[in-house]
């Protein structure tokens, strides 16, 4: 398995303000995604990160909001920008193995809240 | 359009006991991989089980296994022997077309041991 970390674990943040999400992964990866989980609902897709590449966004996510940044093979950042309160919740980077393609792991997540 | 559809918002189970979370999908796509994830209180996503489309045998892993009946697309997971720790919040997942596209989540089951 890939063992994933993310910075920070949590955060508190006024509105109006950005937050840099950094996604760190042990070894090579196929694939990364961003998800966003809103307080009580399950999982959406945010953004496919592209290495080298500009990112594939969601219907309903788009770049200026959500900059993804994916430098190499095992990097990646999400920034949130111009929070607002709904824009609290846990974000959550994914990553699918190399040669492992029946098998993806999620970071452990940051909790986002925006007063 | 690809679905996922958990109809149990909660379930209750004695320690010891087993328990059956019901996950049924929809798509037209011959190749998929159907996944489980638990997530506890602390919000971390527990990748649990893996059963691809192609698979003639049920997944197993553990206390955990997968019930897959291709025809009535379902893919309900069955964790035998539950214990305290088991009570989290769990995910039933699907990737259509193995190629690495992203995951789609149901709404979760909130599973609950008592002792």
């Amino acid at each position: 398995s890939a063992v994933i970390s993310q910075k920070p674990s949590r955060d508190i943040c006024q509105r109006g303000t950005s937050l840099t999400i950094q996604c760190q992964v042990d070894s090579q990866v196929t694939m990364m995604f961003w998800y966003r989980q809103q307080p009580g609902q399950s999982l959406t897709l945010i953004a496919t990160a592209n290495q080298g590449s500009e990112a594939t966004y969601e219907s309903g996510f788009v770049i200026d909001k959500f900059p993804i940044s994916r430098p190499n093979l095992t990097f990646s950042t999400l920034t949130v920008s111009n929070m607002s309160p709904e824009d609290s919740s846990i974000y959550l980077c994914s990553v699918v193995p190399r040669g492992h393609m029946g098998e993806q792991f999620f970071g452990p997540g940051t909790r986002l809240t925006v007063l | 359009a690809q679905k996922i559809t958990q109809t149990q918002p909660g379930m209750f189970v004695q320690e010891k006991e087993a328990v059956t979370l019901d996950c049924t999908y929809d798509t037209s796509d011959p190749s998929y991989g159907l996944f489980w994830y638990k997530q506890p209180s602390s919000g971390e996503m527990i990748f649990l089980i893996y059963q691809g489309s192609y698979d003639q045998q049920n997944a197993t892993e553990g206390r955990y296994s997968l019930n897959f009946q291709k025809a009535r697309k379902s893919a309900n997971l069955v964790i035998s022997a539950s214990q305290l720790g088991d009570s989290a919040m769990y995910f039933c997942a699907m990737r259509v077309n193995q190629a690495g596209t992203a995951l789609i989540f149901g709404k979760g089951t909130t599973l609950s041991v008592s002792s």
